[in-house]
């Protein structure tokens, strides 16, 4: 097993770009979130999906986009780059029956 | 609002000493604490983690504490060894299938020879 796979792993981004941070996982688990990771701030809640067609906010949802068509893939899409999207960003699935969360090795985006 | 307060923010030990890192929660519907480890260029990865019918566990060198009435976890490393030297991540959540970690803002631990 993959686990949680993200790609791509760097990205350099100009301020009004967009862009799609891909995220899989071949666990089969409904519950897939985004985090990003920011130095002092530890991991904030961006946007969650709790089965295929279903999405819902984080914490810090502005500026990003989710969608859900399967249950293996939840892609996370900056629309209009902003250099406070400069962060690293982590893809987790969850296991329903003990909550655990599994996280992919991250993405690093710098936005100048 | 913060809702997991971590502290401290950085902690340095010798091998074979016993670093505590402490977290306080507001929301009193919380009723899951995992520790998260993390590797430079590497995600979190589950430690440990408690309920709060229980006031500790154990598994391996790492303890978890348990206060309910204060709002408090904490976590202890025992024997601790270079090995350990991570960022270490408190999180709390409430129950059901859209549950959301909170996370604390993380402790970097050097365990030193």
């Amino acid at each position: 097993n993959a686990g949680v796979t993200q790609t791509p792993k760097f990205q350099v981004l100009k301020t009004g770009q967009s862009m799609t941070l891909q995220c899989a996982q071949d666990m089969n688990h409904e519950y897939m979130s985004w985090y990003r990771q920011d130095p002092g701030m530890g991991l904030r809640l961006i946007h969650y999906s709790v089965g295929a067609g279903i999405t819902d906010q984080g914490e810090v949802p502005n500026g990003y986009n989710v969608s859900r068509s399967t249950t293996e893939d939840f892609p996370l899409r900056l629309l209009s780059a902003a250099p406070s999207q400069t962060s690293v960003y982590f893809c987790a699935s969850k296991e329903t029956v003990n909550e655990k969360l599994f996280f992919g090795s991250g993405t690093q985006l710098s936005v100048l | 609002q913060q809702q997991v307060k971590q502290s401290p923010q950085s902690l340095i030990v010798q091998k074979g000493g016993i670093p505590i890192i402490n977290c306080a929660y507001e929301n009193t519907a919380f009723d899951y604490f995992p520790w998260y480890q993390q590797f430079p260029g590497k995600g979190p990865a589950l430690l440990i983690a408690i309920r709060p019918d229980v006031s500790e566990k154990k598994e391996g060198r790492f303890t978890i504490s348990f206060n309910k009435s204060a709002k408090q976890f904490s976590l202890h490393i025992m024997d601790s060894q270079p090995g350990d030297s991570a960022t270490y991540f408190c999180a709390a959540s409430a129950s059901g299938t859209a549950s959301k970690l909170t996370f604390g803002t993380g402790t970097r631990l050097q365990v030193t020879l």
